[in-house]
């Protein structure tokens, strides 16, 4: 079975630092991997996604996440930190194979931006 | 383009009352439909899927139900609302046999009292 794990369910920055969301994955077949953002009472969004390719991804937003498959991650990136920023932060990941009908989410990151 | 609608917004119910969320998309056919449940501090669970009329899989066993009676339309359902069935309640869709991911609605805020 699928799984992800994001690590931190917390993460605080500062306005203009560098924000880091971690997210592994465990998939037994190629991943599809995805970042959702979501801001509070609302549904969630999506930032961006990996299915093929480029292994770096840009997104919404001024994020990016690289897909490393050695180290089974993709982490979330943004080079610098805007207040609108903070929401929780979900990683997800399907298979590339028929039954990609089904995401698996991690249990989100909350990411608090400090002035 | 394709849309999602979701509703009521916001919903108080009292315990043993009946629920009816219900969710509508646009813009393409024969999606796959998807019930998450958000409590707080425990992420997304699903609660059910849909990859077709009628065709209905429960993830968790409870006190839900759902139903899809059209091709774009996916009903949540209880009979008799517990405590416990608080929740953000979220819809989802998605296209069959492709990376793109979900589309989410914007959510029901479910309380019950």
């Amino acid at each position: 079975a699928q799984s992800v794990t994001q690590l931190g369910s917390h993460v605080s920055v500062s306005e203009g630092a560098l924000v880091l969301l971690r997210c592994n994955y465990s998939s037994s077949v190629p991943p599809y991997l995805f970042w959702y953002v979501q801001y509070p009472n609302q549904g969630l969004q999506l930032l961006l996604k990996y299915t093929t390719g480029a292994t770096l991804v840009k997104g919404i937003n001024g994020f990016e996440a690289e897909f490393k498959k050695s180290e089974t991650s993709f982490h979330l990136t943004k080079p610098s930190a805007h207040m609108s920023d903070a929401a929780e932060y979900f990683c997800a990941v399907t298979d590339s194979g028929g039954s990609n009908y089904k995401l698996t989410f991690g249990k989100g990151t909350l990411l608090t931006v400090n002035p | 383009s394709q849309t999602i609608h979701q509703w009521p917004a916001t919903l108080v119910q009292p315990v043993g009352s009946p629920l009816s969320l219900e969710c509508t998309v646009e813009g393409t056919s024969n999606p796959n439909l998807y019930w998450y449940r958000q409590a707080a501090g425990r992420g997304l669970q699903l609660l059910f899927y849909s990859v077709g009329i009628g065709q209905i899989s429960s993830e968790v066993p409870q006190n839900l139900s759902a139903s899809r009676p059209q091709d774009r339309q996916f009903i949540l359902s209880s009979k008799k609302l517990l405590l416990s069935d608080s929740g953000f309640y979220l819809c989802a869709w998605s296209l069959h046999g492709t990376g793109a991911g979900y589309t989410f609605g914007s959510g029901t805020r479910l309380t019950v009292v």
